[in-house]
């Protein structure tokens, strides 16, 4: 198993051009989730999903769109983008175990992204 | 206002010394708490976690502990290794909500010296 495979690793972007960071998982988990780490910080939700077809926002979601239309997938596009949107961006996928709702989650490696 | 804490943004041990990492939180909500690892470069790894219905996990050289009361949780490493070396996220997720929609502490950067 690949894991979570994040594409590209690193992109710059200039102001107001909008790209798409992709996403999969070949684990066939339900959840599919993406963060962001500024410097010196924590991870921060952007969006959520718990299933094909169902996304909700998370804690920072404005400028970012996203859909999941497979189990695996779980791309996120920028619209436009802004210099406050140079970050690491990291996916993650998780899953619900037969007895327990506790479980980790598993991260992709990340993608650096400058805006300029 | 940040509902996990990570109040320590470095800690420094010696290997073979025990690490102490500590997290506090605010929201009451919060019934699952883990621990995360994250090397340069890389995406934060699964390190171990701990339900709100226990006060302790065990995990070879990781332990848990949790204190409800205090609102607060520490992981501990017992011996220290170099290869600990790394950036320790505590993070928080709450009733009925999956740990894929956590919520993270900023982050403890442990350094352990030969």
């Amino acid at each position: 198993n690949a894991g979570v495979t994040q594409t590209p690793k690193f992109q710059v972007l200039k102001t107001g051009q909008s790209m798409t960071l992709q996403c999969a998982q070949d684990m066939n988990h339900e959840y599919m989730s993406w963060y962001r780490q500024d410097p010196g910080m924590g991870l921060r939700l952007i969006h959520y999903s718990v299933g094909a077809g169902i996304t909700d926002q998370g804690e920072v979601p404005n400028g970012y769109n996203v859909s999941r239309s497979t189990t695996e997938d779980f791309p996120l596009r920028l619209l436009s983008a802004a210099p406050s949107q140079t970050s690491v961006y990291f996916c993650a996928s998780s899953y619900s175990r037969t007895g327990s709702r506790y479980t980790e989650a598993f991260f992709g490696q990340g993608t650096r992204l400058t805006v300029v | 206002d940040q509902q996990v804490k990570q109040n320590s943004p470095s800690l420094s041990v010696q290997e073979g010394r025990i690490s102490i990492l500590n997290c506090d939180y605010t929201n009451s909500m919060f019934d699952y708490f883990l621990w995360y690892k994250k090397y340069p470069a890389e995406g934060p790894t699964f390190l171990i976690s701990i339900s709100s219905i226990k006060d302790k996990n065990e995990d070879g050289r990781f332990t848990v502990f949790l204190n409800k009361s205090a609102k607060h949780l520490s992981l501990h490493i017992v011996p220290s290794q170099p290869g600990d070396s790394a950036v320790y996220f505590c993070a928080a997720s709450a009733e009925y909500t999956n740990a894929g929609k956590s919520t993270f502490g900023d982050g403890t950067t442990l350094t352990v010296k030969p």
